[in-house]
């Protein structure tokens, strides 16, 4: 079946870093890939999405690559800010169906 | 609140009950979910719909059941056969049939407790 792997689980750094969270996924008919940010308490929020035809797409500090090749997309935020401070997860989605990752902890330093 | 409800916001159950989690969405999507979050492990799905009448079985379906006989609602029951059933249970709802996104909607969760 599908599945998403998405690594790491936790991450820190100082605010004003860059941040790179990457998930891998196992259907190749996969065509949407998003990305959510959870606040603790709160629902996943979409925060950018890419989709199968597009290679990067970026909205501010926050952008996304996907390499369907090797069927791979990342997430990168730059100049982090406390505010950035979630749990982040990608999933992917074949024909409705959507597959979300493990998650991955991002804390801001600041 | 984007227009995807669920309640209650917290539930208690005793060991052997059934119980219902409600979700309801106003935004005429086709597609609804049901996932199960734990410390951990993301959010896994446990059922899905793409249309009314019609739903299949996510990674976790065992012990748990749905039914979708409205394209508003998604109820998902909780049956006593579901062993570990404390965990944070959140609703999404998409449209499909969009051709610029798929994005999903999630509502607020229901917190499930056995007791």
């Amino acid at each position: 079946g599908e599945n998403v792997e998405q690594h790491p689980s936790t991450l820190s750094v100082q605010e004003g870093d860059s941040a790179v969270i990457k998930c891998t996924y196992s259907d190749s008919a996969s065509n949407y890939f998003p990305w959510y940010k959870q606040e603790l308490g709160k629902r996943p929020q979409l925060i950018i999405d890419i989709r199968s035809n597009v290679g990067e797409k970026k909205d501010q500090r926050i952008a996304v690559t996907l390499n369907k090749t090797a069927k791979h997309f990342s997430l990168h935020i730059t100049e982090t800010q406390p505010e950035d401070s979630a749990v982040y997860f990608c999933a992917a989605s074949k024909r409705g169906k959507l597959i979300f990752g493990q998650g991955t902890t991002l804390q801001v330093k600041p | 609140d984007g227009g995807i409800t669920q309640s209650p916001k917290y539930l208690f159950r005793k060991e052997g009950q059934n119980v219902t989690l409600s979700c309801e969405q106003n935004l005429n999507h086709d597609a609804m979910y049901w996932y199960r979050q734990d410390p951990g492990q993301g959010l896994r799905l446990i059922y899905y719909s793409q249309i009314v009448n019609d739903f299949q079985k996510g990674d976790i379906a065992e012990g748990y059941s749905v039914s979708r006989e409205k394209k508003e609602s998604f109820p998902l029951t909780v049956t006593s056969a579901q062993k570990n059933p404390t965990a944070f249970y959140l609703c999404a709802s998409s449209d499909p049939k969009r051709t610029v996104n798929t994005e999903a909607f999630f509502g607020q969760g229901t917190r499930l407790t056995v007791v």
